[in-house]
């Protein structure tokens, strides 16, 4: 079964502070990535995807991942990160012949400290 | 546009009981989904409907039913709440089944 799995499940940063969240996920073939973010008390909101072509697509608030096949990776970046970014991020892909079925990671929690 | 929206936003139930989640989006999508949010198990998906007409079960779907009734509306039924079933529900939307989704603020559900 095609799994999603995110390695850091609370991660705690002070302002300025470089983020970078794993997420690998197990399937073959043609994939969708996403990253979602659920602010406190919010409902997700998507942080980036990537469908084809350039493997490092950015997105939203300074964030920016990358996709590496050969490692089945899709890593979330943020150079400097804000207390304003704490919340709790989502990794999901889709698998190229599951139609809308989303599969997402456990999530994992950011707390930065001012 | 006020999106994807769920009713009620907090629900509490006792064991046996049964109860409709509401969902609706006014964005025209054709694909609509409903998720739990459990701790430590990010969203897993229970039903979802590709387009006005079908539906089709997702990871988790036992002890649910679902109801496309139309293009906007999608209802989550749970016909005898168990205590496992206290979660957070989420509804989904997206334009077609292969794009990103869009996202409802969630229902509460405790089951007692």
């Amino acid at each position: 079964a095609q799994s999603v799995s995110q390695h850091n499940h609370h991660v705690i940063l002070s302002e300025a502070a470089s983020l970078e969240l794993g997420c690998n996920y197990s399937y073959g073939g043609t994939v969708n990535l996403f990253w979602y973010v659920q602010y406190p008390g919010q409902h997700l909101q998507l942080l980036l995807k990537y469908f084809s072509g350039d493997p490092l697509v950015k997105g939203i608030k300074g964030f920016e991942a990358e996709f590496i096949k050969s490692k089945f990776s899709f890593n979330l970046r943020k150079p400097s990160v804000q207390w304003s970014d704490t919340a709790e991020y989502f990794c999901a892909v889709r698998a190229g012949n599951q139609g809308g079925k989303l599969i997402f990671g456990q999530g994992t929690e950011l707390s930065v400290k001012p | 546009n006020a999106g994807v929206t769920q009713t009620p936003k907090f629900q509490v139930l006792k064991t046996g009981q049964s109860m409709t989640l509401q969902c609706a989006q006014d964005m025209n999508h054709n694909s609509m989904y409903w998720y739990r949010q459990d701790p430590g198990m990010g969203l897993r998906l229970i039903y979802y409907s590709a387009s006005e007409g079908t539906t089709d079960k997702g990871e988790v779907p036992n002890g649910y039913n679902v109801s496309r009734l139309n293009k906007r509306e999608f209802s989550l039924r749970l016909e005898s709440a168990a205590p496992s079933q206290t979660s957070v529900y989420f509804c989904a939307s997206s334009p077609r089944d292969i794009y990103e989704q869009y996202f409802g603020p969630g229902t509460r559900l405790t089951v007692t």
